[in-house]
């Protein structure tokens, strides 16, 4: 089983700024197979990335994927007030889907 | 409209059993892979089980022989069948669309419902 392990915990960023978020597996993946969702306090998650760096419908371009192998990094290009929230990396197989710990982003 | 909307939570004492069902809008439950992700108070996503298109299903560890997924396509609803219930599985409870393309790409869980919680405790 793949282990996902998100760094910082905890991000403290002020609007305006860029956000970097790490996703590492404990073993090579896919980039196919690699999500990352955005999830506000008492709302249900919401995808944003799938297949490593492609943007789910509807998602502004300021958020971007990259990565490959076991590293992968979820980039938020110019913070807006709405992005601060919890972030989730996840990996797909075939008979099992994982999530990392989570990253929030809050404000400084 | 896509929608999904659960229900089906509630207090429960432990080794209780509980049933989630998960009623699906705009699009076909039998069509899709159908996944149940849980959140315990404070944490974070934890996947719980997933049906497929054809019918298979997978569990993770902790659930394995004490939850089954499962579907009604007359319904177009899916459900979970909790049963043993322990603390640990306290938490709000929610399905999605997990979207898989021939098995060799993975387009993500794209759509949400609200959640439903259980709180297991005597």
């Amino acid at each position: 089983e793949i282990v996902l392990t998100q760094s910082p915990v905890t991000l403290s960023m002020s609007p305006g700024e860029r956000a970097t978020l790490s996703c590492r597996a404990s073993q090579s993946l896919s980039s196919t197979y690699l999500a990352w969702y955005q999830q506000k306090p008492g709302q249900a998650p919401r995808l944003l990335i799938h297949g490593a760096s492609y943007r789910a419908t509807g998602i502004p371009d300021r958020f971007s994927g990259s990565g490959s192998g076991t590293d992968f990094t979820l980039t938020i290009s110019r913070l807006e007030p709405e992005d601060f929230a919890v972030y989730y990396c996840q990996h797909y197989s075939s008979s099992l889907r994982t999530f990392g710990q989570g990253t929030k982003v809050d404000i400084k | 409209e896509v929608q999904l909307v659960e229900s089906g939570g509630g207090l429960i004492q432990p080794g209780g059993s509980l049933s989630l069902s998960c009623v699906v809008s705009g699009f076909s439950v039998s069509s899709n892979y159908m996944s149940w992700v849980r959140q315990a108070p404070g944490k974070g996503l934890e996947w719980v089980a997933v049906i497929y298109s054809g019918g298979s299903t997978y569990y993770t560890d902790s659930v394995r022989g004490r939850f089954t997924i499962s579907r009604d396509n007359s319904k177009n609803t899916l459900y979970l069948q909790m049963s043993g219930l322990r603390a640990e599985d306290t938490a709000v409870y929610y399905c999605a669309r997990d979207q898989v393309r021939n098995l060799d790409y993975y387009f993500g869980m794209d759509v949400w419902g609200q959640g439903t919680t259980v709180a297991v405790s005597s």
